[in-house]
């Protein structure tokens, strides 16, 4: 199993910009979310989905857009990106959605918006 | 709102010897999860332990041990014989048991010394 990957590792945007940063696993897990890393901030949470056609929102959703058209893949867009958004993003899965499963994280995706 | 508070940025401990990092927590529900990711410098999230709210056992993993107080809101990690492998940024999560979300601190930046 390739476990939980994430595309690209790196991206470069100019402001107004809008990009899809892809996210997706392998292990037919139901839960999948995406956080934003900031220094000082630890990880909060954009969009989360619990299962295909299923998602929600977070603690930080605005200029985020997401959707769950399979259990494997879970898609994050930037519509208009903006300086703000500039972070560290991870993916992570859980096999469901009770409180004890614990999440697998992709790699991350280092996104700079100048 | 549940929030998640590790009040040490920064620990450093001597290699083989034993640190405890800090982590406190503010909720209103009687049932939950509580866990430590660390992030090495290669950014992936792993997971290291965890406790339910409802064991008063604290859990331990080789190595690495919890004092999990309840009435208190406390949840701290010790790391007992510590080694440079340890050195890695520590993430406090909580989670409730019905819920969706994970709340994370915001870490504790953890340095071995040789």
């Amino acid at each position: 199993n390739a476990g939980v990957t994430q595309t690209p590792k790196f991206q470069v945007l100019k402001t107004g910009q809008s990009m899809t940063l892809q996210c997706a696993q392998d292990m037919n897990h139901e839960y999948m979310s995406w956080y934003r890393q900031d220094p000082g901030m630890g990880l909060r949470l954009i969009h989360y989905s619990v299962g295909a056609g299923i998602t929600d929102q977070g603690e930080v959703p605005n200029g985020y857009n997401v959707s769950r058209s399979t259990t494997e893949d879970f898609p994050l867009r930037l519509l208009s990106a903006a300086p703000s958004q500039t972070s560290v993003y991870f993916c992570a899965s859980s096999p469901g959605t009770g409180g004890w499963e614990t999440q697998y994280f992709g790699p991350g995706t280092r996104l700079l918006v100048l | 709102a549940q929030t998640v508070t590790q009040s040490q940025p920064e620990m450093s401990v001597q290699e083989a010897e034993t640190v405890t990092l800090s982590c406190t927590y503010d909720t209103s529900e009687s049932d939950y999860y509580l866990f430590w990711y660390k992030q090495p410098p290669s950014r992936q999230m792993i997971l290291v332990i965890r406790q339910e709210a409802y064991k008063q056992q604290n859990a331990t993993e080789n190595r690495f041990s919890v004092n999990f107080q309840k009435a208190a809101k406390s949840f701290s990690l010790k790391i007992s014989d510590s080694q440079l492998g340890d050195a890695a940024m520590y993430f406090c999560a909580y989670r409730v048991d019905t819920g969706n979300q994970f709340y994370f601190g915001t870490g504790t930046s953890l340095t071995v010394i040789p």
